[in-house]
């Protein structure tokens, strides 16, 4: 079964400095993987996805996610933070074909940027 | 046109009561999903639509019937819910791929259900 992981259910950052999300993913085969991100009284909202290719795929916003199949991660990152990236952020990863075909959404971490 | 639109943003209803929660795109999106999510928690699938039919059911009770009537319509009916179902719930649309597995998913901005 696919699956992923986001290890901190928070991440505090300073405004103007560099942000890191953290994203684990278990899956067989190549992993389709994803970042979505909720703003308060909102739904989901699309920022990248990583199909095949390039392993650093970028995406709305000036954010950023590099693959490494090493490392099973799928790290989102953004050079300088602004306070408007504070929000919740999710990773989700997508099987091969032949496994459920769903979204398996990771637990999200909660991004505050701090002015 | 970029949007789902959900309607009402908040319902509160009994146990007892009967209501429908609303989803519309525009974008000629051929799936159509519907989410459940807790506070700071992920979504949770329960329904997915594809080209107008019942495509998954994620063992969802009976008190939530999904209806898709056409290709920018997407329903959820409501009946003796229980106060755990209150939640967040979230439309979402995509475009059919031969894949089905880069596909991107549009949510709405969702409606916030309370059962009292």
């Amino acid at each position: 079964a696919q699956s992923v992981a986001q290890p901190e259910d928070q991440v505090n950052v300073a405004e103007g400095n560099p942000l890191t999300v953290k994203c684990t993913y278990s899956v067989s085969g190549n992993p389709y993987l994803f970042w979505y991100v909720q703003y308060p009284n909102r739904g989901l909202q699309f920022l990248l996805k990583y199909i095949t290719g390039d392993n650093l795929v970028k995406g709305s916003y000036g954010f950023e996610a590099e693959f490494n199949k090493s490392q099973t991660s799928f790290h989102l990152k953004k050079p300088s933070a602004l306070v408007s990236d504070s929000a919740l952020y999710f990773c989700a990863v997508r099987g091969p074909p032949g496994s459920a075909r769903q979204l398996t959404f990771g637990s999200g971490t909660q991004l505050t940027v701090l002015p | 046109d970029t949007e789902v639109t959900q309607t009402p943003k908040h319902l509160v209803m009994g146990m007892t009561n009967k209501k429908s929660l609303k989803c519309e795109q525009h974008m000629g999106h051929r799936a159509m999903y519907w989410y459940k999510q807790k506070a700071k928690k992920p979504p949770e699938l329960m329904f997915v639509y594809s080209y107008e039919k019942l495509s998954i059911n994620e063992s969802v009770p009976s008190r939530f019937s999904p209806e898709c009537p056409n290709s920018s319509l997407l329903n959820l009916h409501l009946h003796a819910l229980q106060p755990e179902d209150s939640a967040l719930y979230l439309c979402a649309s995509s475009q059919v791929t031969t894949s089905r597995r880069d596909e991107k998913l549009f949510f709405g901005s969702g409606t916030q259900l309370s059962v009292l």
